[in-house]
């Protein structure tokens, strides 16, 4: 079992163009989560997805932002129109359905830097 | 190289009564140290975290923790529990530098008894 995969590691953007950040859950995991995290600032939810449906983007920014969990395939975060603030780690995390003890796993995150 | 021990993969309390989830942890770094909570079909909710200002450090609805580096403790601590407090609590370690490192506890799951 591989984990979760998250591609790429670093991805370096110019202002104004689009980031496509990927993650690939853990086999057997249905429910992918989305995380900011800026330096010292603790991770900020984004979004909750299962396959094909949004549960909760509570944290997603209305604008340029968006996810996608197809049925088949890694789940996507895309930015459009990057800005200097999107500049952070990005951390993708998946579960089954029900959370507990070993039940809640992150990928090792994309660093999004944008020049 | 980074942990979390989280010791208890449950806790039950009675409403009203103290709460005390543990966390032990090791880093190679001077690390950020951070309690979050989940609620079922909800992300992760920042409860608290330190960054080596205070080793006292006060959270969200009433939770606080101290560091305690001779200890290499983080334990979560709150003086009367509430129905709504049982979810699941993750303490996380995390280095930033050039590798970004982020490491959770397996988790510990309150439970609270009315």
């Amino acid at each position: 079992n591989a984990g979760v995969m998250q591609n790429p590691r670093h991805l370096v953007r110019r202002r104004g163009q689009e980031a496509r950040l990927r993650c690939s859950p853990m086999k057997g995991h249905s429910h992918v989560y989305w995380y900011r995290q800026l330096p010292e600032e603790g991770l900020k939810f984004m979004v909750y997805l299962q396959k094909e449906n949004i549960i909760d983007e509570s944290g997603m920014p209305k604008e340029r932002f968006s996810a996608e969990f197809p049925k088949e395939g890694p789940s996507i975060l895309r930015i459009q129109q990057v800005v200097r603030g999107d500049s952070a780690a990005y951390f993708c995390a998946s579960s089954p359905f029900d959370i507990g003890a070993d039940g809640y796993t992150f990928g090792s995150g994309t660093r999004l830097t944008v020049v | 190289a980074q942990s979390v021990t989280q010791l208890d993969s449950h806790v039950s309390v009675s409403e009203g009564t103290p709460v005390l989830l543990r966390c032990n942890y090791s880093s190679s770094y001077s690390p950020s140290l951070f309690w979050y909570v989940q609620h079922p079909n909800k992300g992760l909710q920042l409860l608290l975290k330190y960054t080596s200002a205070a080793t006292l450090v006060k959270g969200i609805n009433g939770f606080e923790a101290e560091f305690k580096k001779s200890e290499t403790s983080f334990h979560l601590t709150k003086p009367s529990a509430h129905m709504s407090d049982a979810a699941e609590y993750f303490c996380v370690v995390s280095v930033m530098n050039r590798d970004d490192k982020i490491i959770f506890g397996k988790g510990t799951r309150l439970h609270i008894l009315p």
